[in-house]
């Protein structure tokens, strides 16, 4: 089985930087995906970690720690537009490479 | 970009009632997947589909379920009697290849009265 968490929420400033962490328990790993979803919109794709690590991607960093069983996404110079929910999906190996998804981290971003 | 595209945008249906949710995946990807997300909760794997038969599916897809690949470029998924609880927006997605990226569609809502 597979079991992700998340925090549910979390809330910063505008310009300020976040971290939003995911931890995970898969029956084998083969990557972990971070997609960010608009309230009544489809997830779209952040980043996509296979090997340890941090990936910078712009103002969006992700980090993996496959030992720890760990990830976190980077936003710096938040602004307005990033509040959305978070999702971080491990994709398993073994047979399946189908992503599982978290329940999200909802981010406000305020003024 | 290219992009999946997801019609109807908005489906109301009585309970009991047959519905078929149509996506148009990306034309060079070759797996296809429909996942769904209860008002509130997670995105849910529901099957995956690949070279014109399922390869993946989840418990939540049951004999009521069924996925279809009826040409060249769409991708159903009919719901044959509706229950209540299948209220939920569901997501489209395609990848080029099994262990790549998912690109989702901008998804059905479907609310069974």
């Amino acid at each position: 089985g597979q079991n992700i968490d998340q925090p549910t929420e979390m809330t910063a400033t505008e310009g300020a930087i976040v971290q939003i962490n995911c931890t995970y328990q898969t029956s084998g790993f083969n990557g972990l995906f971070w997609y960010q979803q608009h309230a009544g919109e489809a997830p779209t794709f952040l980043s996509y970690n296979v090997l340890d690590g941090l990936e910078e991607k712009g103002r969006f960093s992700s980090f993996l720690s496959r030992s720890k069983g760990y990830s976190y996404l980077l936003l710096k110079e938040l602004q307005m537009k990033d509040s959305a929910s978070y999702l971080c999906a491990v994709r398993p190996s073994g047979g399946s490479y189908i992503p599982t998804f978290g329940r999200g981290t909802s981010l406000i971003v305020h003024p | 970009e290219p992009e999946v595209t997801q019609t109807p945008s908005h489906q109301v249906t009585q309970m009991g009632q047959e519905v078929i949710l149509r996506c148009v995946p990306i034309s060079n990807h070759l797996y296809f997947y429909w996942y769904r997300q209860i008002l509130g909760q997670k995105v849910e794997f529901l099957v995956s589909f690949y070279n014109n038969e399922i390869s993946e599916k989840s418990e939540i897809f049951d004999d009521q379920f069924s996925v279809e690949r009826p040409d060249g470029s769409n991708f159903t998924l009919k719901i044959r009697s509706t229950k209540l609880e299948d209220s939920a927006m569901y997501f489209c997605a395609s990848s080029r290849q099994e262990n790549e990226k998912l690109f989702f569609g901008s998804g059905t809502q479907l609310s069974v009265l």
